[in-house]
């Protein structure tokens, strides 16, 4: 139980482009979703925090016109990394909490590129 | 404000070593979680431990131990008999509420 999916694995973009990253709990609600960003050999940092039916929550320097998070159900919250560039080359992982369970099971991570 | 450090960025160890990961954190609450993640070249977090902030008991799972002490706001990990298998990148987080800190890793390299 508790899997968590990312959709796609990874994916290739030019600059300027927008790209979608869905992250779906496969056996369980989530109220509340997270999403991470890993750059190469570096920690993982939370970007923001998504709950069902209301806005996200951004940490301090990431900006929110630029990663767009929709939680529009509670098994599916979407990224989109609107106009991307070369330095939004990064690996995106999300993670899911259940409803009424304070942990938090984390999704395979999805490896953007930037052209 | 939280935080986890992880001094030893890169350690190489010989197959069937010992070997331990070190974990500091800083929080200023009282309830809180710790958790180690193991993270393989395919990215994928692995789910290792965790511990509440009131459960200073050690723990053990077959090769892996983790020694938990809150006096020196610490929480060690160590691999008995290292095998290749176990290279990886490690992570140390501390969790206060909802919000999970990672440290900056710890990657190991077992070579035969």
């Amino acid at each position: 139980g508790a899997v968590v999916s990312q959709h796609p694995s990874w994916v290739i973009c030019k600059s300027g482009t927008s790209v979608k990253i869905e992250c779906r709990s496969l056996d369980f609600q989530a109220t509340t979703m997270f999403w991470y960003r890993q750059f190469p050999k570096q920690s993982l940092m939370l970007m923001a925090t998504s709950n069902e039916g209301s806005k996200a929550t951004y940490e301090q320097g990431v900006e929110k016109d630029k990663f767009l998070i929709n939680h529009a159900s509670l098994t599916l919250s979407t990224l989109t990394v609107t106009s991307a560039h070369p330095e939004d080359s990064s690996f995106y992982i999300c993670s899911a909490r259940p409803t009424r369970y304070n942990e938090q099971f984390f999704g395979p991570g999805t490896r953007l590129t930037v052209l | 404000a939280q935080k986890v450090t992880q001094a030893q960025t890169e350690i190489s160890v010989v197959e069937k070593e010992d070997v331990t990961l070190d974990c500091v954190y800083e929080t200023r609450d009282t309830t809180y979680y710790l958790f180690w993640y193991k993270q393989p070249p395919s990215g994928e977090l692995v789910f290792l431990i965790r511990r509440n902030s009131f459960d200073e008991q050690n723990e053990i799972s077959g090769r892996y131990s983790w020694n938990f002490q809150k006096s020196t706001s610490s929480f060690n990990f160590t691999i008995t008999a290292s095998q290749v298998v176990d290279s990886a990148v490690y992570f140390c987080a501390l969790r206060i509420y909802s919000k999970l800190t990672f440290g900056t890793g710890t990657r190991l390299q077992v070579t035969l």
